[in-house]
């Protein structure tokens, strides 16, 4: 069976340092891999997303990610935060089946608190 | 676009009563899903479904109900609350099995 685990459920971290939010995942087939930011009292919004191609990945807001097969992971990564991305970010895998039929569903992780500090 | 919207924002319930969340999408997405969210515990699946008049129970089913007559709405129906349902909950559709898109939530507490 699929899971998804967020290996931190806080990191604070100063304004303008890097930051890296790490996601590792299980799955015996092939999958899609997602990052949404949860801004307060707001809905989830997609970050970035992995289909297919490059391993890089270049999102929204100057985050980008890479998805590593062979350790199952997609972290996320910023090179300098900003208060404003301060907010909760969640990892989510959903399998690459041709035929899935009623299976396309989305897993998630329980999510990283990203609190950024002046 | 308004995307995916959510109605009401916020609810209080008495336990006991009812109420039906109104979800209505207008992108021509076959998938729809509920979910709920509580601190520290993610998103947890309570129903979804992968057109009009089909739907499926997800992890977290017991206590609701969902219809899904058309392909823009998917109404959550609370028959009779309890305090484990205080929670907000989120709506969200996608085409296919890629990136689904959020409504702003419906914060409901049941005292």
């Amino acid at each position: 069976a699929q899971s998804v685990t967020q290996l931190d459920s806080q990191v604070p971290v100063f304004e303008e340092a890097p930051v890296e939010l790490r996601c590792n995942y299980s799955s015996s087939v092939s999958v899609y891999l997602f990052w949404y930011v949860q801004y307060p009292n707001q809905g989830l919004q997609l970050l970035l997303k992995y289909l297919s191609g490059s391993t890089l990945v270049k999102g929204i807001n100057g985050f980008e990610a890479e998805f590593n097969k062979s350790q199952t992971s997609f972290h996320l990564r910023k090179p300098s935060v900003h208060i404003s991305d301060t907010a909760e970010y969640f990892c989510a895998v959903s399998e690459r089946k041709r035929n899935a039929g009623n299976n396309r569903k989305l897993i998630w992780g329980l999510g990283t608190s990203l609190a950024v500090n002046p | 676009n308004a995307g995916v919207t959510q109605t009401p924002k916020f609810r209080i319930l008495k336990i006991g009563q009812s109420m039906t969340l109104q979800c209505t999408q207008d992108m021509n997405h076959n998938y729809m899903y509920w979910y709920r969210q509580d601190p520290g515990m993610g998103l947890k699946l309570i129903y979804y479904s992968v057109g009009a008049g089909i739907t499926d129970k997800g992890e977290v089913p017991n206590g609701y109900n969902v219809s899904r007559s058309t392909t823009e709405d998917f109404p959550l129906r609370l028959e009779l609350a309890a305090p484990s349902q205080t929670s907000v909950y989120f709506c969200a559709s996608s085409p296919l099995n890629t990136e689904a898109f959020f409504g702003q939530g419906t914060r409901l507490t049941v005292v």
